[in-house]
């Protein structure tokens, strides 16, 4: 089983919808949790932490659900700009190793 | 302007043929890392390192060194590059390993013919 996992997508959907994508991780001690997101062809850029009590950024939500290790990124009102790959990220044990899922990919379409 | 910088962007090159990819960060991170990413696969990690003079294997090593002989730079050198090794890389830096948001490179994309 992978470490992180992700549904690759692509998720299709209309301008002004609102999409969610879950991320399933193995590692029971995990300790910290990240959404990045990737432009095509470009770098990653942090897009939001996830913390334990969940967090919300403008039109972004994370949360995390440690009994049944996933975290979450829910988008609302969804914008053409929205479209990216979203990666999940989970940092594990003493040495602060981050691991990353293989992205899921969302297209935000008129 | 914050940032770091990878170069080349794009290098195409044949198998055998040395090649070094170089990166450099402007913020005065002790952790730089490289890693590869693949179709599938996702990221990656090649290298890191925590601090100058001090580098630790990743997940996927073999066929790479690295050297942090500065703490502004960590060039990734393939010694005899292979066509398995066709990939796009991605440097990055952070304050401390897994503790801050990681700031990546552009991005150099190899190919090994």
């Amino acid at each position: 089983r992978k470490e992180v996992e992700q549904d690759p997508g692509p998720f299709n959907v209309p301008e002004g919808a609102t999409v969610a994508f879950n991320c399933t991780y193995s590692n029971s001690a995990s300790q910290s949790f990240f959404w990045y997101r990737q432009d095509c062809r470009k770098e990653p850029k942090l897009l939001m932490s996830v913390y334990s009590s969940g967090n919300e950024d403008g039109r972004f939500t994370a949360q995390l659900n440690r009994a049944s290790q996933y975290i979450s990124l829910l988008i609302r009102d969804s914008k053409l700009s929205d479209s990216a790959t979203y990666l999940c990220v989970v940092r594990t044990g003493g040495g602060n190793k981050l691991t990353f899922g293989t992205g899921t990919q969302l297209k935000v379409e008129l | 302007e914050a940032q770091v910088t990878q170069n080349p962007r794009y290098l195409i090159t044949v198998t055998g043929k040395k090649l070094t990819v170089t990166c450099s960060q402007n913020m005065n991170h002790e952790y730089m890392s490289w890693y590869r990413q693949d179709p599938g696969l996702g990221l990656r990690q090649i290298y890191y390192s925590m601090n100058v003079e001090v580098t630790d294997k990743g997940d996927v090593p073999e066929g790479y060194k690295v050297s942090r002989k500065e703490k502004r730079n960590f060039p990734l050198i393939l010694e005899s590059p292979s066509p398995n090794q066709t990939s796009l890389y991605f440097c990055a830096s952070s304050m401390e390993q897994g503790l801050s948001p990681l700031h990546f490179g552009n991005g150099t994309r190899l190919t090994v013919t």
